[in-house]
């Protein structure tokens, strides 16, 4: 089965670029979203399509994909980015998720 | 406003049967394609399954860990999705979160409820 893997944890400063990856076989021929889960409550979509963001969404938050990797980008990280972040893709009919990167904002 | 409200999570024995339901409100429940998402205890998210909209033929998926266990369903006359869960194992214990499918360039989880907890345990 389709897997995607991400770091468990990433640490950044705030007001620097954090940058969060996610590694699949031939990932760029697929589209990912990542979303984000705050303790508690429920996830919410922050990328689409690879690199678009839903109405809402901070411009500070921007994605790229190609080749086996996706990549989420928080430019100027505010301690309010703090939370989980995880990258999904469809793999014929299914989706698949990876297992979530831990973002802490010190 | 959109809103999902999930319900029917309770303690269940393992090999039990239960039925969660989600409320869909402010969204054209008819048309849209719904999925249920799950997440144990301190672990990450893990898809469940999806129905298609009955205009687009209402056919199901699963995940491999639940297909032959878990059936989704829908009313549309009352704007309900529908997952029923059998033969349930403690590693099905979870929080349940259902979902509205958006297809803008490409499938993605757009709206969620807030979910609702089922534990499996004797």
């Amino acid at each position: 089965s389709y897997e995607l893997t991400q770091p468990p944890s990433v640490s950044v400063s705030p007001g620097q670029t954090a940058s969060i990856t996610c590694f699949g076989d031939k990932l760029g021929n697929k589209y990912v979203c990542w979303y984000q889960q705050k303790p508690g409550q429920s996830p919410v979509l922050v990328i689409y399509h690879d690199s678009k963001r839903p109405s809402g969404i901070p411009e500070r938050f921007s994605g790229s994909n190609s080749g086996n990797t996706a990549t989420l980008t928080i430019s100027g990280t505010q301690a309010m980015d703090e939370a989980d972040y995880y990258c999904q893709a469809w793999d014929s009919s299914t989706v698949v998720f990876g297992g979530g990167t831990k973002l802490t904002v010190l | 406003e959109v809103q999902l409200v999930e319900s029917g999570g309770d303690l269940v024995k393992p090999g039990g049967s239960l039925r969660l339901s989600c409320a869909v409100s402010g969204f054209t429940f008819t048309t849209a394609w719904m999925s249920w998402v799950r997440q144990a205890p301190g672990k990450g998210l893990e898809w469940v399954g999806r129905i298609k909209s009955n205009t687009d033929g209402g056919t199901t998926d699963y995940a491999a860990p639940v297909k032959g266990r878990f059936i989704i369903s829908r009313d549309d006359s009352i704007n309900r999705l529908y997952l029923q869960l059998n033969s349930l194992k403690t590693e099905d214990t979870a929080v349940y979160y259902c979902s509205i499918m958006e297809y803008t360039s490409s499938w993605h989880f757009d709206y969620w409820g807030l979910g609702t907890l089922v534990t499996v345990s004797s």
